[in-house]
């Protein structure tokens, strides 16, 4: 079964507007972390957020917040006031805290395509 | 401070040639090694992890294996290359024991290309 769900199709946005990606996850164990990384045409992977499954606050980095909705299990990347720069994919993805022998596997999504107008 | 370093960025090699990437980690120890593949519409998928030197488990059978030589050293390998091992090749590592708050660190990425 799919971990981790991204169905937004390429994702267009004004500069300076907010945006909000979609994602959405599967897990059966009470303990696991979400993360939200950036990859731009250079292809590295940049880390830009991370929610943990008992955090009580949304968690926020700068211009990133994660709207965390525990019951409905989604996990939506929203980003303020953006910029050219943010053109880029970005990824989803989940750490499950149970998962014998590498207890720190990362699970991703297939990821959203963004594109920031001028 | 720690970092990873993933080589070569790009490689194009014919159907049937034998593979090494190889990515070695500094400034920790005893982490642990992941490879990822990311071709187009499907993200990033794990191929290969490793708790310790020697210890490989392969997330998915294919033409591909890996080893871990040292502590801060894995190789990615084929022995003989298909047209569908073409993609995005990325090394991460994690520290070992710090629950599900860590976040993956990657290296650049090997683009390879099988011609």
């Amino acid at each position: 079964a799919q971990k981790i769900t991204q169905t937004q199709p390429g994702m267009f946005v004004q500069e300076k507007e907010a945006v909000t990606l979609d994602c959405t996850y599967d897990t059966s164990d009470p303990s696991y972390g979400l993360f939200w990384y950036k990859q731009p045409s250079s292809g590295e992977m940049i880390f830009l957020i991370y929610q943990g499954s008992y955090d009580q606050q949304n968690a926020t980095e700068g211009r990133y917040s994660l709207n965390f909705q525990k019951a409905r299990k989604s996990a939506n990347l929203v980003i303020s006031a953006s910029q050219l720069g943010d053109s880029a994919m970005y990824f989803c993805a989940m750490r499950e805290a149970t998962y014998t022998g590498a207890n720190s596997k990362l699970t991703f999504g297939k990821g959203i395509t963004l594109s920031v107008r001028p | 401070s720690q970092t990873i370093h993933q080589w070569p960025a790009t490689l194009v090699q014919p159907v049937g040639s034998p593979l090494s990437l190889e990515c070695t980690v500094e400034g920790t120890s005893n982490p642990n090694l992941y490879w990822y593949r990311q071709a187009a519409g499907r993200g990033l998928q794990l191929l290969f992890y490793s708790v310790g030197i020697g210890q490989i488990s392969s997330e998915v059978p294919q033409n591909l294996s890996a080893s871990r030589p040292q502590d801060r050293q894995f190789i990615l390998s084929s022995k003989k290359l298909l047209l569908s091992d073409s993609g995005f090749y990325l090394c991460a590592w994690v520290p070992q024991g710090r629950g599900t708050g860590t976040e993956a660190f990657f290296g650049q990425g090997t683009r390879l290309t099988v011609v």
